[in-house]
C-alpha cells in the first residue's frame, strides 16, 4: 500500500514560536490536505492544496497558518506563532486524482505537536 | 459542527460475530462516504467507500450500506476478528476530491 510519511513524529515548542510540519507525499499524487485531531475530539479539516495553490480552507486555517510545496515534493504546514490550543495531532493526506471509486485520501502517521 | 454523528462511542463484539457500526449525516448534498480505521498514534487507514449512486459496497469482510433517505451509513464486519479492534471513523464529502468531514469515531473491541 502507498505510504505518506511525516516528520517529525513529535514536536514540542514554546508558545509563540514558529513550527514547520513536513509531509512527503505519495509519488504522483496531486491533491494534498492537512487535518488535525485535538485529543479526544474529531479529526478536523484544515486545508486542501492542488496545483500549487490552496483550493479550500477551514475557519481554523487563519493567518497564522500557511502551506507550500517548496521543492515540488515535500508539502509543509507552517504555524507562525503557536498557541496552546494548537496542540494536536496533525495529519497530512494525499489523493492521486478524483475519478475512480477506489481513489481516496491516504493519511500519514501524523505529527504530535505539543505547545507549552 | 454536527454534520456527521456516530452516536455509539464504543462497541464490544465477540470474535466471529458481526460488528455493525453506524453513522448519521445531516446534509443530502454529500456525495461520497467513507470508513476509516485508526489505531492510537497512527493516521486513519482507509477501509471502504461508497458513492451516493449506490446503496451497498462490499470488500471482503467489510460491507458499507448507504440509506440516503434516512441519511444513514453503516459498516458491517463479518466475521469480526480481534485484529479489527480499533477506532472506526465515518467520513463524508461533497465530492471525491473534497475535504472529508469526520464523525467522532466508535471504538470497536473484538473479544476472543
Amino acid at each position: 500500500e502507498p505510504e505518506v510519511t511525516q516528520t517529525p513524529s513529535h514536536q514540542v515548542t514554546q508558545m509563540g514560536q514558529e513550527v514547520i510540519l513536513r509531509c512527503v507525499p505519495i509519488s504522483n499524487h496531486l491533491y494534498f490536505y492537512w487535518y488535525r485531531q485535538i485529543l479526544g475530539q474529531k479529526v478536523e479539516f484544515l486545508v486542501s492544496f492542488y496545483n500549487n495553490e490552496i483550493s479550500e480552507k477551514s475557519e481554523i486555517f487563519d493567518d497564522q497558518f500557511s502551506v507550500e510545496r517548496p521543492d515540488g515534493s515535500n508539502f509543509t504546514l507552517k504555524i507562525r506563532s503557536t498557541k496552546l490550543e494548537d496542540s494536536a495531532m496533525y495529519f497530512c493526506a494525499n489523493l492521486l486524482i478524483a475519478g475512480g471509486l477506489t481513489d481516496t485520501q491516504y493519511f500519514g502517521p501524523g505529527t504530535r505537536l505539543t505547545v507549552l | 459542527d454536527q454534520q456527521v454523528k456516530q452516536n455509539s462511542p464504543s462497541l464490544s463484539v465477540q470474535e466471529g460475530r458481526i460488528s455493525i457500526l453506524n453513522c448519521d449525516y445531516t446534509n443530502s448534498m454529500f456525495d461520497y462516504f467513507l470508513w476509516y480505521k485508526k489505531y492510537p498514534a497512527e493516521g486513519p487507514t482507509f477501509l471502504i467507500s461508497i458513492s451516493s449512486i449506490k446503496d451497498k459496497n462490499e470488500d471482503g469482510r467489510f460491507t458499507v450500506f448507504l440509506n440516503k433517505s434516512a441519511k444513514h451509513l453503516s459498516l458491517h464486519i463479518v466475521p469480526s476478528q480481534p485484529g479489527d479492534s480499533a477506532v472506526y471513523f465515518c467520513a463524508v464529502a461533497y465530492n471525491q476530491g473534497g475535504k472529508l468531514i469526520f464523525g467522532q469515531g466508535t471504538e470497536l473491541s473484538v473479544k476472543p
